[in-house]
Parts: C-alpha cells; structure tokens; sequence
C-alpha cells in the first residue's frame, strides 16, 4: 500500500464547468476525510466517510459539493458550478476507526488536488 | 467557534540556529498535534501530545502540552535546510476523528 492517493494533482477549470476529484485510502482505514485548504491557511473539515456512510458535513460543504463513497473505498468530490472562490488545495486523509493513539491514529494525508478556476 | 492561534505566521532560519513556534487555543485541549507540510504535499504528523505538562521529543523536535490545556509549542533544534515548510498545529475531535488545525508557521532560510 502506497498511501493515500489522490487524482488529478492539478486542475485547472473555467467558471461554471463541474469538476470531479478522486481519493484511494488506505484499504484498511475505513475512515475517509475531506479537507480544504486555502492559501496561507490550514486545512479545513468539509466531511467525512466511515465505510460508505457520510456522517458528517461541514458548513462549508455548499450545495454545490458533493461526496460519496459508493462502495467504502474510494471517494469522490464533485464541485458543481466552480466559483473562483473554490479554487484551493483539496485534501484526503484516512485513518482506523477506532483509532489508537501508539499509532498516532493512523491519520494520513493525500498529496491533495490543486484547483484553479479560471 | 473554536480558534487556534499559531505564532509567528513565519520566521527565516539559519542553518544550525534553534528555532521556537506556539499555538494558543480559545478552549481547553484534550490532544495536540503537531504536522509538517511540504510545497504540493500532505501534511505530515510530527509529534502528538496527549496531557498536559507532556513533553515530547522526535528526532530535534521537541513538543510540550501546555498546563493550561490552552498552548502548546515546538522547538526545532540545529535546524536543517530541510526544516523548510509550514508547521501547522491542529486538535483531533474523539467523536468523528476531525481535525482542526492553525493558520501555520511558515519556515523560511535565511539569504
């Protein structure tokens, strides 16, 4: 296992058009997180996956967003309408439910999405 | 809402100079943690605290959970070049595992 990976690195969107960004975890986790992170900020909850149910969503998770976890494994983030206001870095993170602090949770990040709208 | 206060926002190290970083909260903390984000990466976890008073070291890093339960910091010792990024500190919530973490420190080498 190679970690938590996220598709595309980069993507770069005109105004209007809809977007869609891809997480594999790590197959044993079964928690799933997405993070938003803008320029010069920490990252920030958007949601969260244990196995395919979403249990929780932020307020910043308009209704242009949506994510889902078909089958408790990968997850998309799909972006409706991109506002120029969307563009930052997307994070997936994963870890083990219940968690265990001698394995510091077991919460790994993804290399994120970078989105630009244009 | 909860808020988490990092100082300073950024700093420039010399290589071989000790450098010192704190996080505030407005309310009182059960765990804190420290991660490490590199340009275009993840961030990773460095250090995690979890009472206060601990003090805990990885490597040249060193953490303490502070008495208030309200601060923490870290301290980077004999910096490296490779010190260079944003250290964020965040609280991991117990029911649902989310984070929240700081606005960053941005470390930076000196010219």
């Amino acid at each position: 296992d190679t970690g938590v990976s996220q598709d595309p690195r980069h993507k770069i969107t005109k105004r209007g058009q809809n977007v869609t960004f891809r997480c594999d975890p790590i197959s044993e986790h079964n928690r799933l997180y997405w993070y938003r992170q803008t320029l010069g900020q920490g990252p920030e909850f958007l949601t969260y996956f244990q196995n395919e149910a979403q249990l929780e969503k932020s307020r910043l998770l308009s209704d242009r967003f949506s994510a889902e976890r078909p089958k408790g494994s990968f997850s998309t983030l799909e972006i409706q309408r991109t506002e120029q206001g969307d563009s930052a870095m997307y994070l997936c993170a994963s870890s083990s439910v219940p968690y265990r602090r001698d394995l510091d949770y077991g919460y790994t990040f993804g290399s994120g999405t970078r989105l630009t709208v244009v | 809402g909860q808020q988490l206060n990092q100082s300073p926002q950024s700093m420039f190290i010399q290589e071989g100079e000790d450098v010192s970083m704190n996080c505030t909260s407005s309310s009182i903390f059960n765990t804190w943690l420290w991660y490490k984000q590199d340009p275009g990466e993840g961030p990773v976890l460095l250090i995690a605290l979890y009472k206060a008073g601990e003090l805990t070291s990885n490597g040249r890093l060193t953490a303490q959970f502070g008495i208030t339960r309200k601060d923490s910091f870290l301290n980077i010792s004999a910096s490296i070049p490779s010190d260079v990024g944003i250290y964020f500190c965040a609280e991991i919530k117990a029911a649902g595992n989310k984070l929240t973490f700081g606005g960053g420190t941005r470390v930076l080498v000196k010219p």
